[in-house]
């Protein structure tokens, strides 16, 4: 079956440091991926997303590469804020119709900058 | 334009009580899904639709049961609580149909506690 499996957490950070959250998944077929942010006391929000080999998900200064051969999508950001403490999930959804766009997620990743 | 919003946010239950969690959307979504989050677990998918009047059982499905008796309402049920029910809940809806990479939009969630 699907699988993600994320970086083991808490990451703790100063700001303007450098952010990699490692993501490695397990699928059949071609899955789009997902990086998934949460703020205290709020729900999921999508950070970005990669539908194919090589797409590059980028928003917010957070990018994301669909690597197939290594079959990951790490996350990165050059340089945090404490605006982006929360927890970060990553995802994937198998392709095709009988998907029905269902999510599998990694554990989530617990991200906290100081300043 | 509310998004999704869940009812209610918080809830004590003692074991062996009943209660519905309701879900609304307002972005003409055709699929809709129930997710519980628990520490070091990510979030796991316990029922979805495709459709009004559609429900499909998910990874984690027993012991709660769904309806869709409206395109815009989800609605999630405990007839019997347990303890190992404590959890966060989440709603999420997509589009559907015609879209590729199935986009989620996330709910506030609702916290529940079984003693």
């Amino acid at each position: 079956g699907n699988s993600v499996t994320q970086m083991e957490g808490p990451v703790t950070l100063s700001e303007e440091a450098f952010l990699t959250i490692n993501c490695t998944y397990t699928a059949t077929g071609y899955p789009s991926l997902f990086w998934y942010v949460q703020y205290p006391g709020e729900g999921l929000q999508l950070l970005l997303k990669a539908t194919k080999a090589d797409d590059k998900g980028s928003n917010k200064g957070f990018e994301a590469t669909y690597r197939k051969e290594t079959t990951s999508f790490h996350l990165e950001k050059g340089s945090v804020q404490v605006s982006d403490s929360a927890v970060y999930f990553c995802a994937l959804s198998r392709s095709g119709g009988t998907s029905y766009g269902k999510l599998t997620f990694g554990q989530g990743t617990i991200l906290t900058v100081h300043p | 334009n509310a998004g999704v919003t869940q009812t209610p946010k918080f809830r004590v239950l003692k074991t062996g009580q009943s209660m519905t969690l309701l879900c609304a959307q307002d972005m003409n979504h055709e699929y809709m899904y129930w997710y519980r989050q628990d520490p070091g677990m990510g979030l796991r998918l316990i029922h979805y639709s495709v459709g009004e009047g559609t429900t499909a059982k998910g990874e984690v499905p027993d012991g709660y049961n769904v309806s869709r008796l409206k395109k815009q309402n989800f609605l999630l049920g405990l007839e019997s609580a347990a303890p190992s029910q404590t959890s966060v809940y989440f709603c999420a809806s997509s589009l559907g149909t015609g879209e590729i990479s199935y986009e989620q939009y996330f709910g506030p969630g609702t916290r529940l506690t079984v003693t």
